[in-house]
C-alpha cells in the first residue's frame, strides 16, 4: 500500500536560519506532489506542486523553494527563515487530477 | 488557479442540530472534493463530486454539487461531537483549498 512520510514533526528555528523539510512517498510511481502551509485553524495555502522529477510549479512567491530530486521525494527549503514562515507545513500526493490526495502528518514550524 | 470561498468561517452548534456549509467559486469546477481535518493532522477525503446536480450521501453527511458546477454544499444531519473539525473544499488544477469552515459541536 502507499504511504507518505514527512519529517520532522516539529521544528523550532531562529530567524535567518536555513530550512529543509523532506517528504517521501512509498508504494507508487510518478505521483503528483504538493507542499501546503496552513496558518492556525485556517485553510491550506498551496506553495508548490510537482508533476514529475525536476518539474516544480510555484504558486506563491516568497523565500521558499522546492525540489524534486527523485520521483517520490519532495523537499521544501529556505535559505533564510522569516518569522512569517511559521506554520503547519503539509506534504501531499495523488496519482491523477481529480483523485484523492493523501497527506503526511505535517511539520509544525516555529520561527523564533 | 481557481479561488474557492467557504462559508461560514466558524460554526458552533449543539449536538443534534442540523447544519449546512457552503463552497463557491466564480469559475466552473471540473470536480470538487470535500475534506475533513483534525487538529495536528492532514486532511482526509470525504467525497468527490463530478457531475452538476449530483448528490452524494455519506451516513449523516449529504453533499450537493450545483447544477452549474460553481458551488457545492455539505449538510450534516443531527450533528455529533465527533463531527467537530475543519471542513475544506478543494478543486483542481492544481489542487487548491478553500479557507475552510471550522465546526464545533457541543454536547
Amino acid at each position: 500500500s502507499q504511504t507518505i512520510h514527512q519529517w520532522p514533526a516539529t521544528l523550532v528555528q531562529p530567524v535567518g536560519s536555513p530550512l529543509s523539510l523532506e517528504c517521501t512517498v512509498e508504494g507508487t510511481s510518478n505521483p503528483n506532489l504538493y507542499w501546503y502551509r496552513q496558518a492556525a485553524g485556517r485553510g491550506l495555502q498551496l506553495l508548490f506542486y510537482s508533476v514529475g522529477i525536476g518539474q516544480i510549479s510555484s504558486e506563491v512567491p516568497q523565500n521558499l523553494s522546492a525540489s524534486r530530486p527523485q520521483d517520490r521525494q519532495f523537499i521544501l527549503s529556505s535559505k533564510k527563515l522569516l518569522l512569517s514562515d511559521s506554520g503547519f507545513y503539509l506534504c501531499a500526493w495523488n496519482l491523477y487530477t481529480n483523485t484523492e490526495a493523501f497527506f503526511g502528518q505535517g511539520t509544525r514550524l516555529t520561527v523564533v | 488557479t481557481q479561488l474557492l470561498e467557504q462559508s461560514p468561517q466558524f460554526l458552533s452548534i449543539q449536538e443534534g442540530e442540523n447544519l449546512t456549509v457552503y463552497c463557491n467559486s466564480s469559475s466552473v469546477f471540473s470536480s470538487l472534493q470535500w475534506y475533513r481535518q483534525e487538529p495536528g493532522e492532514g486532511p482526509v477525503l470525504l467525497v468527490t463530486v463530478v457531475t452538476g446536480g449530483e448528490v452524494k450521501k455519506l451516513k449523516r453527511l449529504t453533499f450537493q454539487f450545483g447544477d452549474a458546477r460553481k458551488d457545492s454544499s455539505l449538510h450534516i444531519t443531527a450533528a455529533q461531537t465527533g463531527d467537530t473539525g475543519l471542513y475544506l473544499c478543494a478543486s483542481y488544477t492544481p489542487l487548491v483549498f478553500g479557507k475552510g469552515t471550522r465546526l464545533s459541536v457541543i454536547a
